[in-house]
């Protein structure tokens, strides 16, 4: 499979705290974006970074690239309640979308 | 409003009952995708659509037929369901390939 997985599985934090988990995959992209879902809920978008870039933010969200070691990281900061959700990567190798594993992610207020 | 929607959203059925789940957008987009959610498995695509008339097999597409005759449909067909054909599926499309998926609310199915 070319399924990308992500780290932590699992993740619990302090409200207030930045949570970051980390996405690895196996083949080469063309871009690589990150999805949040909500228990048992359609994903819903949250960043789109492309291969030649490196860094990319969108409000608290941070997100970085490195296509050498084919891994990248979502960076939440001053975590809140209501981000305590499942997120996941998905990569694009072809006209696929091959999405991870998830971080189940848990912000405790 | 901008959306994607499936139907049903919860269906129990038996063993080799034919079906078909439906999807359909309204935001003319060209590519469209079927998901199934397995627990420990994330997401694993099962067809895609990168326009009308042109569908292609995603990672898991054995027991799966899908069709794109109109570009705002995309209907999910199991001929002969199984019970590992159990799961939660999702329909999601995108202007284009590469680009911002928008996800449909789900499908829970129950094949007994």
């Amino acid at each position: 499979s070319q399924q990308g997985e992500e780290d932590p599985q699992a993740l619990s934090i302090q409200e207030g705290e930045n949570a970051t988990m980390n996405c690895s995959y196996k083949t080469s992209i063309n871009n690589l974006q990150w999805y949040r879902q909500n228990s048992g809920r359609g994903l819903v978008h949250l960043i789109l970074i492309r291969s030649n870039e490196r860094e990319k933010h969108s409000g608290r969200l941070r997100v970085t690239l490195d296509t050498s070691k084919k891994s990248s990281s979502l960076l939440i900061t001053a975590s809140r309640a209501a981000d305590t959700a499942s997120y996941f990567c998905a990569t694009d190798p072809g006209n696929q979308f091959y999405f991870g594993t998830g971080t189940s992610l848990t912000v405790i207020p | 409003e901008a959306q994607v929607t499936q139907n049903p959203r919860y269906l129990i059925t038996v063993t080799g009952k034919k079906l078909t789940v439906t999807c359909s957008q309204n935001m003319n987009h060209e590519y469209m995708s079927w998901y199934r959610q397995d627990p420990g498995l994330g997401l694993r695509q099962i067809y895609y659509s990168m326009n009308v008339e042109v569908t292609d097999k995603g990672d898991v597409p054995e027991g799966y037929k899908v069709s794109r005759k109109e570009k705002r449909n995309f209907p999910l067909i199991l001929e002969s369901p199984s019970p590992n054909q159990t799961s939660l599926y999702f329909c999601a499309s995108s202007l284009s390939w590469g680009r911002e998926q928008f996800f449909g609310p789900g499908t829970r199915l129950t094949v007994l």
